[in-house]
């Protein structure tokens, strides 16, 4: 069945940069976009972009340009989500989800089971 | 950029029939995904492209869309239906397609 696990919690100071991973099974890894999604405390869900695992192309929320790389790894079926200059207000839970592929549709199908990542001095 | 409307909350009674509607404008000509999210859980596809269920999702989960207003029906509602719920587009008016969820509906079950 389709699984996507990601990494565990996470404690960063505020500057600071963080890597969430994700990594698929159950499927064929470069077959399907993976969006990342996040929840902060109390907040509804926003969108901060996709990869497409087959090529690397990536499209970032403008919120989160110059702030967030996605990256994957084929040889693991791993994607990677990397955010930079952590602030207070990045403190969520990070989700990675599975969608296929395409720009423009498509269903968020699959979710990882989310990561918190907490940004406290 | 294109804004989705969900009320804060729903209340219904074991066994009613729930609506939770999402309101976008002209988004009947937008195909929208519902999710459902029960506390400490990971969000759940409920309903796709409008009116589609994925498997293992129950029939009393169905949805519509028509003119600027979407909506998710719960019918016979049961106490572990108890959620919130997103509605989600894609806003494919720039060109660049980005996602955008509603704000997300708490369905409390009386």
């Amino acid at each position: 069945q389709v699984q996507l696990v990601q990494s565990g919690a996470e404690v960063k100071k505020p500057g600071a940069s963080v890597k969430v991973s994700c990594k698929a099974s159950g499927y064929t890894f470069t077959g399907y976009f993976i969006h990342w999604v996040r929840q902060a405390p109390g907040q509804g869900l926003e969108w901060m972009g996709w990869i497409n695992p087959n090529s690397g192309v990536t499209d970032y929320a403008q919120s989160f340009q110059g702030r967030v790389t996605m990256t994957r790894d084929t040889s693991i079926s791993t994607v990677y989500m990397e955010l930079t200059r952590l602030q207070y207000v990045d403190t969520a839970v990070y989700y990675c989800a599975k969608c296929p592929p395409g720009v423009g549709a498509g269903e968020l199908t699959n979710w990882g089971q989310g990561t918190l990542v907490t940004v406290s001095s | 950029s294109y804004v989705l409307t969900q009320p804060p909350s729903v209340s219904v009674a074991p066994g009613k029939t729930a609506r939770i509607t999402c309101g976008g404008d002209n988004l009947g000509s937008k195909s929208v995904h519902w999710y459902q999210r029960q506390p400490g859980q990971a969000p759940v596809l409920v309903i796709f492209y409008d009116n589609d269920r994925p498997s293992g999702i129950p029939l009393r989960f169905s949805g519509s869309n028509s003119g600027n207003t979407a909506t998710l029906t719960i019918s016979r509602v049961e106490a572990e239906d108890e959620a919130d719920y997103y509605c989600q587009v894609w806003d494919r008016t720039t060109d660049h397609p980005h996602v955008v969820f509603g704000g997300g509906t708490k369905l409390t079950v009386l």
